[in-house]
């Protein structure tokens, strides 16, 4: 089944402390990008990537890092630099054309111990 | 920069009645529109695409229609089940991939 994986679906972090969420997606889609989700609002884009090897800052991006090294995977670093990062992460790929619609993982709720 | 308001936040209805859902957004130079449907704790599923050429688009019981001139798009799902159930978004897409989000309207149908 072609689709987009992401892993862990609960990951729980540290103060201080780097944390990676997985997004995988076997669907030969070029672009990818990494959304977070806080209740109420709507989802905001933290960075994407439209081929390997390449990505670009987002509206949220301060606190994140990322790497595109293989066209199939795109994981997002939440570093201790983000200051307040509960929230529900999602991936998200798409076809390199503006056109296409967006194919949406599972989510990562990621929470803060 | 682009705004996506959905108002109601949250609607509910009882089973068989007709859903209406809103999305207006500030900037009508948009490249398409999606409706996206969210489960709890889930990722999103996308429900239609309208291009900006399109007035709507169809899909079973789902219709949505799009007037660019006025920002506005509407959401129609006929006959409501328990089973549609859940949040719905709209997003507009502006330009380079990216989707600017309204905060969801979540629907409850009550059987």
């Amino acid at each position: 089944d072609g689709g987009i994986t992401q892993s862990p679906k609960y990951l729980f972090r540290k103060e201080g402390q780097n944390v990676t969420l997985s997004c995988e997606q076997n669907l030969n889609h070029d672009a990818m990008y990494w959304y977070r989700q806080d209740p109420g609002q709507g989802l905001r884009l933290i960075y994407y990537s439209q081929i390997v090897n390449d990505f670009q800052k987002g509206d949220i991006a301060e606190g994140y890092s990322v790497s595109r090294e293989k066209k199939e995977s795109f994981p997002l670093t939440v570093t201790s630099a983000q200051k307040n990062p509960t929230a529900f992460y999602l991936c998200a790929s798409s076809i390199a054309t503006r056109v296409e619609t967006q194919y949406f993982g599972p989510g990562t709720r990621l929470l803060v111990l | 920069k682009q705004e996506v308001t959905q108002i109601p936040a949250a609607l509910s209805v009882p089973e068989g009645e007709n859903l209406v859902l809103n999305c207006s957004f500030t900037d009508s130079a948009i490249y398409n529109l999606q409706w996206f449907r969210q489960d709890p704790g889930k990722g999103l599923t996308s429900l239609l695409l309208i291009q900006s050429s399109q007035r709507e688009q169809t899909s079973g019981r789902l219709n949505a229609s799009l007037d660019k001139s006025s920002g506005r798009s509407t959401l129609y799902i006929a006959a409501s089940q328990p089973g549609d159930s859940a949040t719905y978004l709209c997003a507009v897409n502006v330009n380079d991939y990216k989707l600017s989000f309204g905060a969801g309207t979540t629907v409850t149908v009550r059987a």
